[in-house]
């Protein structure tokens, strides 16, 4: 079974601040990873996902990911927080190549920006 | 590209009554489709996995019955919430993932439901 652990219900970060976000992930086998973002009151946007090769995946709006297989963690950074970027963050993780293409997502951390 | 368009954005009926919720892929085909809820402040649950032409597969614990899944075409999956009751009242929200080319979901911008 798969699982995702989160850090942190709520982080917030001042402006221009460095943003991390913790993701720690459970898998019998090499996972896909994800991480999402939520608006209030609208859907998910795929901020960026690791599947094979390169571990350190950048992704939209300046956010990068590391996939660290030994410590089981896909964290999500950005050198500098913006207003914009106050919003819920999920990250998820798929067995997708072994048959298992279901998302199963993290309890999300909201992060606030403070200006 | 990859576009899901999910309708309404929010709902309110009366207890008892259906409610019927559409989820589309707008640029792509996708064979499958999933259904998930999410209340207030937190994650997202998956309820079903919605299959092109054949039945839905439902996660453990939710209801078959109640809430009805149909996904007659490769762009148009719908869940049907049957009786609502107040306690169904939730965040209701589709994903759509892409036939070949490559992998990953597109979700709907959801639908909130309120049962009153």
């Amino acid at each position: 079974a798969q699982s995702v652990t989160q850090l942190g219900s709520h982080v917030s970060v001042s402006e221009g601040a460095l943003v991390l976000l913790r993701c720690n992930y459970s898998s019998s086998v090499p996972p896909y990873l994800f991480w999402y973002v939520q608006y209030p009151n609208q859907g998910l946007q795929l901020l960026l996902k690791y599947t094979t090769g390169a571990t350190l995946v950048k992704g939209i709006n300046g956010f990068e990911a590391e996939f660290k297989k030994s410590e089981t963690s896909f964290h999500l950074t950005k050198p500098s927080a913006h207003m914009s970027d106050a919003a819920e963050y999920f990250c998820a993780v798929s067995d997708y190549d072994f048959g298992n293409e279901k998302l199963t997502f993290g309890t999300g951390t909201r992060l606030t920006i403070i200006p | 590209g990859a576009v899901v368009s999910q309708h309404p954005s929010w709902v309110i009926c009366k207890s008892g009554t259906s409610v019927k919720i559409e989820c589309r892929s707008l640029d792509f085909q996708a064979t499958t489709m999933f259904w998930y809820r999410q209340f207030p402040k937190q994650s997202l649950m998956l309820m079903a996995t919605s299959n092109e032409g054949s039945k839905a597969t439902y996660e453990q614990g939710v209801e078959k019955d109640k809430f009805l899944i149909n996904h007659a075409s490769l762009t148009l999956s719908t869940l049907t919430v049957t009786s609502a009751h107040p306690e169904d009242s939730s965040f209701y929200i589709c994903s759509a993932r892409r036939d070949g080319g490559g992998y990953g979901y597109t979700f709907g911008s959801g639908t909130r439901l309120t049962v009153v």
